[in-house]
C-alpha cells in the first residue's frame, strides 16, 4: 500500500498561470517532506523541502504547503514557464533514512 | 551542488551479458541507494548501503548485486542481463537529503 500519494498522473497549464500539484500521505509519522523534479533521461533534482514544524516553504516561484490534519502537501509554481515542464516526485523520508516517494505527476507548461 | 556521477548513461546489451553499473560521489555521504524506474511508475528501491561494507537489499526484487568497499563508489551489477531489466537505474546518496546522479537507460535486447 503506497504510504506517499500523488494521484494526478498529469497535470496542464499555461505559461504564467499557477501550477498546483499535490501529495497524500498515510503515515502520520512522517515529519519531514520533499519534491523533487525530474527531467526525461536524468535523475531527480532535489527543489524544495519542509519540515512538518511549519506549514509552508518558499523559495523563489516555488511554495509548498503542509496540511498535517489533512495529511496533504501541494507544491505551487508561480508563474508557470515552459522550463517547468517535468516530472513532480513528492517524497517521505521514512525509518531508517529511506524515503518513500510518490508515482510522479507530469506538469505540461504551455506556451 | 549535489557531485554524483553514474557510468554509462545509456547501455544496450545483449540477454545473458554481466553488466555493471557505476556510481560514484565527492560528497562523502555515508548512505547511497540505487532505484529502478520506469516512466509513470515511482522509484523503486533495489538496493542501498549505510557505509562502507554495508548493503542491504531493497524493496524491489532484483537478480542484482553491490558492492560499498568505498565510501564514493558503489557499483551495481547484473550477472546476467534480460529483457526485463530494461529500465532506468538511479543511483542516490545522501547525509539527509538524497541527491541523484543522472541515471543510466539500459535497453536489454
Amino acid at each position: 500500500d503506497q504510504q506517499v500519494k500523488q494521484n494526478s498522473p498529469s497535470l496542464s497549464v499555461q505559461e504564467g498561470r499557477i501550477s498546483i500539484l499535490n501529495c497524500d500521505y498515510t503515515n502520520s509519522m512522517f515529519d519531514y517532506f520533499l519534491w523533487y523534479k525530474k527531467y526525461p533521461a536524468e535523475g531527480p533534482t532535489f527543489l524544495i523541502s519542509i519540515s512538518s514544524i511549519k506549514d509552508k516553504n518558499e523559495d523563489g516561484r516555488f511554495t509548498v504547503f503542509l496540511n498535517k490534519s489533512a495529511k496533504h502537501l501541494s507544491l505551487h509554481i508561480v508563474p508557470s514557464q515552459p522550463g517547468d515542464s517535468a516530472v513532480y516526485f513528492c517524497a517521505a523520508p521514512g525509518g531508517s533514512y529511506i524515503p518513500t516517494f510518490g508515482r510522479g505527476t507530469s506538469l505540461i507548461v504551455h506556451p | 551542488e549535489a557531485d554524483i556521477y553514474q557510468t554509462p548513461r545509456y547501455l544496450v546489451i545483449g540477454t545473458g551479458k554481466k553488466i555493471t553499473l557505476e556510481c560514484s560521489q565527492t560528497m562523502g555521504h555515508d548512505k547511497m541507494y540505487w532505484y529502478q524506474q520506469d516512466p509513470g511508475m515511482e522509484l523503486h528501491l533495489i538496493h542501498y548501503s549505510y557505509g562502507v561494507n554495508s548493503t542491504e537489499k531493497g524493496d524491489l526484487s532484483s537478480e542484482s548485486t553491490v558492492s560499498r568497499i568505498r565510501t564514493e563508489h558503489f557499483p551495481l551489477t547484473l550477472e546476467s542481463a534480460r529483457p526485463s531489466h530494461t529500465s532506468q537505474y538511479l543511483c542516490a546518496s545522501a547525509q539527509e537529503t538524497q541527491y541523484f546522479g543522472p541515471g543510466t537507460r539500459l535497453l536489454v535486447l
